[in-house]
């Protein structure tokens, strides 16, 4: 079973369109995160969810809503897509938010916006 | 705030040689530093993390890392490269427990000549 997992693997879509990347996590963590990664590799913070509840929040267009259903899932939703969006989006999970092991990451979803 | 320098953008090393890739972070207090791996088209892993003790760390694939508070550095190192070491690096930093949020570097890519 893959611990992070975060579907689609990749999204191709328009600008202008609405479109949602799904993250779920079997670790039993309470903590969820959003990282973009953009064309040069670097990787920033965008959200942060501790059992449902948003604890980061760096500065990110308010185009990009996340959402945490549960503390197993969290969502993010794109309205209004621009060609800057292209990036990798990396879900990642801990155990908490002071817990000092690390992240767990996904695998990442390539959104290319054309 | 913290920040995560990491001086070299792409290193190239034969196979069976030693490696060394730097790493400077900037955070006041005692920081929880971290060496991730990415692979091609995959998500990060987790090679070692420092929180406190001893400051030579040992992690996965025959790597490890140094921990020199008076020169700010958290330097990975591997003795002898092998071919499935090429692959994009990052150090990271964290605040607080180490999970709140973490700051990485812009990565360094490396090559490994057969």
């Amino acid at each position: 079973d893959t611990a992070v997992s975060q579907t689609p693997k990749y999204l191709v879509t328009q600008m202008g369109n609405d479109k949602s990347i799904k993250c779920e996590q079997n670790l039993g963590h309470d903590t969820m995160y959003w990282y973009k990664q953009d064309s040069k590799k670097f990787l920033k913070i965008m959200f942060s969810y501790n059992n449902k509840e948003l604890i980061i929040n760096e500065t990110v267009p308010n185009r990009f809503s996340p959402k945490s259903p549960d503390k197993a899932h969290l969502n993010l939703h794109i309205n209004s897509l621009e060609l800057g969006d292209s990036a990798v989006y990396f879900c990642a999970s801990a155990i908490s938010p002071t817990e000092s092991y690390g992240y767990t990451f996904g695998s990442g979803t390539r959104l290319t916006v054309v | 705030a913290q920040s995560v320098t990491q001086p070299d953008i792409h290193i190239t090393v034969s196979e069976g040689a030693s490696l060394e890739l730097r790493c400077n972070y900037s955070y006041g207090a005692t920081p929880y530093l971290f060496w991730y791996v990415q692979s091609p088209g995959q998500g990060l892993q987790l090679l070692l993390k420092y929180f406190s003790g001893d400051t030579l760390v040992q992690g996965i694939k025959g790597f490890e890392a140094e921990f020199k508070r008076s020169q700010s550095s958290f330097n990975l190192r591997k003795p002898s490269v092998h071919w499935s070491d090429a692959a994009e690096y990052f150090c990271a930093v964290g605040a607080g427990g180490g999970s709140e949020k973490l700051v990485f570097g812009k990565g360094t890519k490396l090559t490994v000549n057969p």
